[in-house]
């Protein structure tokens, strides 16, 4: 299996620019959650999805980010317009339940 | 609110140290628990977890950890580290009703 796929590894935009990452979970897996780090805040939960339907976004920071997810092996998240304090890694996580989380590489963003 | 507090945010330890990385949770109810870690580089990666039963867990890599509830900490310990557990190690904490909570982590630095 090759595990959670995300894409870009590496994202440098400009401010005020539409921002997409993509993520393919494991096959099989029921739950995708999207994780946003940084050094101030750690590690968060932004939102999270069970067999396609989001189920808790109330890690969004506002208005700004949207996530979906079409079908069960992928999903979007999506910054517009970006700000230079989105800039963070971000990571997606799937599991066969809530407590089984796998994640991959993530995406480093920067927004300058 | 509920939260994770991990009080060491930085360790180094000389090959062969034996390492205990506290951990401690606010939530008075039913938790899981879990530790993962994240080494140079790459994305986070379970190294145990705990439900229920035998209140201390044995991991990867010879890692372990106990789960005391009167003292709401889930310490992780290894009795010999080597070099490649240079990383940066996250607990986690889920309630039983809510989201899974990450601590804002420990790095660890071993030196050769």
């Amino acid at each position: 299996d090759a595990g959670v796929i995300q894409s870009p590894r590496h994202e440098v935009t400009e401010m005020g620019q539409e921002v997409t990452l993509r993520c393919k979970p494991i096959s099989g897996h029921d739950y995708l959650f999207w994780y946003r780090q940084t050094m101030m805040r750690g590690l968060e939960l932004l939102i999270y999805f069970n067999n396609n339907v989001p189920i808790d976004d109330s890690g969004m920071p506002e208005d700004r980010f949207s996530a979906k997810m079409p079908n069960a092996s992928f999903s979007t998240l999506k910054i517009q317009p970006s700000e230079p304090r989105d800039s963070a890694v971000y990571f997606c996580a799937s599991g066969s339940s809530y407590n089984e989380q796998f994640f991959g590489p993530g995406t480093r963003l920067t927004v300058l | 609110a509920q939260s994770v507090s991990q009080h060491n945010h930085h360790v180094i330890l000389s090959e062969a140290a034996s390492l205990e990385l506290g951990c401690n949770y606010s939530y008075g109810g039913t938790v899981n628990l879990f530790w993962y870690v994240q080494y140079p580089g790459q994305h986070l990666q379970l190294l145990l977890k705990y439900f229920s039963g035998d209140p201390l867990v044995k991991g990867i890599k010879g890692f372990e950890a106990e789960f005391i509830k009167s003292k709401f900490s889930f310490n992780l310990r290894k009795p010999s580290v080597q070099w490649s557990d240079t990383a940066e190690y996250f607990c986690a904490v889920k309630p039983n009703t809510g989201k899974l909570i990450f601590g804002q982590g420990t790095t660890l630095q071993v030196k050769p």
